[in-house]
């Protein structure tokens, strides 16, 4: 069965600072990829995602995405985090070439220091 | 464009208690999901609709939850009766033939 590994509960960065948020997948071919966030009384909302192509995906607010199939992961980026990124983050996956249920993460909870 | 939306955004019921949650997906969207996350565990998926009809609904936990799509727009989710494990948030999501799906803000259910 494919699972999401977001080994990060919580990360604390300041503001400015990088911020890189791990994902790794383990499925049997390479699944169409995701990250997710949900701000506090918000639904969640889609940042970047990876279907097939570049392996680096640019996605809203300024984040972006590599894909590493060697790895099997997908790691989440940005250069300078602002306090406004503070917020919960999954990473989700479903199957090639379908347009059924995603498999998420657990989350990694985002805390920004001014 | 209005989002999807789901309603009502909080509720506290009582154990052995019913509920039901809606969701009203993106206009034209012929997929309609439901997800629950449990506190402190990931989110999952409970089931699939396309149109009217069940695609997929492995995630559905046991027969006190009840899912609905009439004529292929909004949807409900029953629970009866509702349980103390049953606390968690409940989200929707809906999306066109591509694979993007579309989150709703969620239903926090509190069965105490």
């Amino acid at each position: 069965a494919q699972s999401v590994t977001q080994p990060d509960i919580h990360i604390t960065v300041s503001e400015g600072a990088s911020l890189e948020l791990r994902c790794n997948y383990s499925y049997g071919a390479t699944p169409y990829l995701f990250w997710y966030v949900q701000s506090p009384g918000q639904g969640l909302q889609l940042l970047l995602k990876y279907f097939s192509g570049d392996t680096l995906v640019q996605g809203i607010k300024g984040f972006e995405a590599e894909f590493k199939r060697s790895q099997s992961s997908f790691n989440l980026r940005k250069p300078s985090v602002h306090w406004s990124d503070a917020a919960e983050y999954f990473c989700a996956v479903t199957p090639w070439g379908s347009a059924r249920q995603l498999t998420f993460g657990s989350g990694t909870q985002l805390t920004v220091l001014p | 464009e209005a989002g999807v939306t789901q309603f009502p955004s909080h509720s506290v019921i009582e154990k052995g208690q019913t509920v039901t949650l809606r969701c009203d997906p993106i206009s034209g969207h012929d997929n309609l999901y439901w997800y629950r996350r449990v506190m402190g565990k990931e989110i999952k998926f409970l089931l699939h609709f396309v149109k009217e009809s069940k695609q997929d609904e492995s995630g559905m936990p046991n027969n006190r939850f009840l899912a609905e799509r009439t004529g292929g727009t909004y949807s409900t989710l029953k629970v009866q009766p509702a349980e103390l494990e049953d606390s968690g948030v409940y989200f929707c999501a809906s999306s066109l033939s591509s694979y993007e799906q579309y989150f709703g803000p969620g239903t926090r259910l509190t069965v105490t």
